[in-house]
């Protein structure tokens, strides 16, 4: 089975902009979970979707967000770029089980963000 | 809430001695505890997780964590250290309540493996 898949894997932007990320799950995952990675803050939780739903949310300010499609492919969007949004944004994607929390997830190589 | 801290950003060790990372949990409920490796400009990749069913998990690549309940801990262990896991190491909790699918991570372990 092919992995999870992000594209694109390096970006530049500047302040101001905004930007979408797509991330592709693996095949029959239907949960997509999105992780920010900064060397200050390490990794944080942004949001979860599962059947083109929103589940669970992080503490990002509203200029983060995203959604699912049918095909459980996920875009995550951020408006208004700041310097500090310069981080490795992770996607996951997740078996629906009955495990919920015990869900494995399975990570993508990320995209890297600059914002210049 | 959950939490995790993880015992030194940066561990080496020899190549052949044991190699141990430290995690601790914080908990108010019965956790899903994980450990992942991240290699350069790559994303995470399981090591292995614990789910309750047994203390004692074997993972990937000879390495194994025992959950201990009394100590909150859920500590990292290879025998015998490898050129090849030269990594950073994340512990990570998810709550064993509700559905959501959202992993708690500590601040990462470097490991590094001198020859």
């Amino acid at each position: 089975k092919a992995g999870v898949t992000q594209t694109p894997r390096y970006l530049i932007k500047t302040r101001g902009q905004q930007v979408t990320l797509s991330c592709s799950p693996i095949s029959g995952h239907r949960s997509v979970s999105w992780y920010q990675q900064t060397p200050g803050q390490g990794l944080q939780f942004l949001f979860e979707y599962f059947s083109e739903t929103q589940r669970n949310k992080g503490n990002f300010p509203g200029r983060f967000s995203g959604r699912q499609f049918s095909n459980s492919r996920s875009e995550m969007n951020v408006s208004t770029l700041e310097l500090g949004d310069s981080a490795l944004y992770l996607c996951a994607s997740s078996p629906v089980t009955s495990g919920g929390p015990a869900d494995t997830q399975y990570f993508g190589p990320g995209t890297r963000l600059t914002v210049l | 809430a959950q939490s995790v801290t993880q015992l030194g950003s940066h561990v080496s060790v020899s190549e052949g001695a044991l190699v141990l990372l430290r995690c601790n949990y914080s908990s108010s409920v019965p956790p899903y505890l994980f450990w992942y490796v991240q290699y350069p400009n790559q994303g995470l990749q399981l090591l292995l997780k614990y789910t309750s069913a047994a203390t004692l998990v074997k993972g990937i690549n000879g390495f194994e964590a025992e959950f201990k309940k009394s100590e909150t801990s859920f500590h990292l262990t290879k025998p015998s250290a490898h050129m090849s896991d030269a990594a950073e190491y994340f512990c990570a909790v998810s709550a064993q309540t509700g559905s959501a699918r959202q992993l708690t991570f500590g601040s990462g372990t470097q490991l590094t493996v001198l020859p």
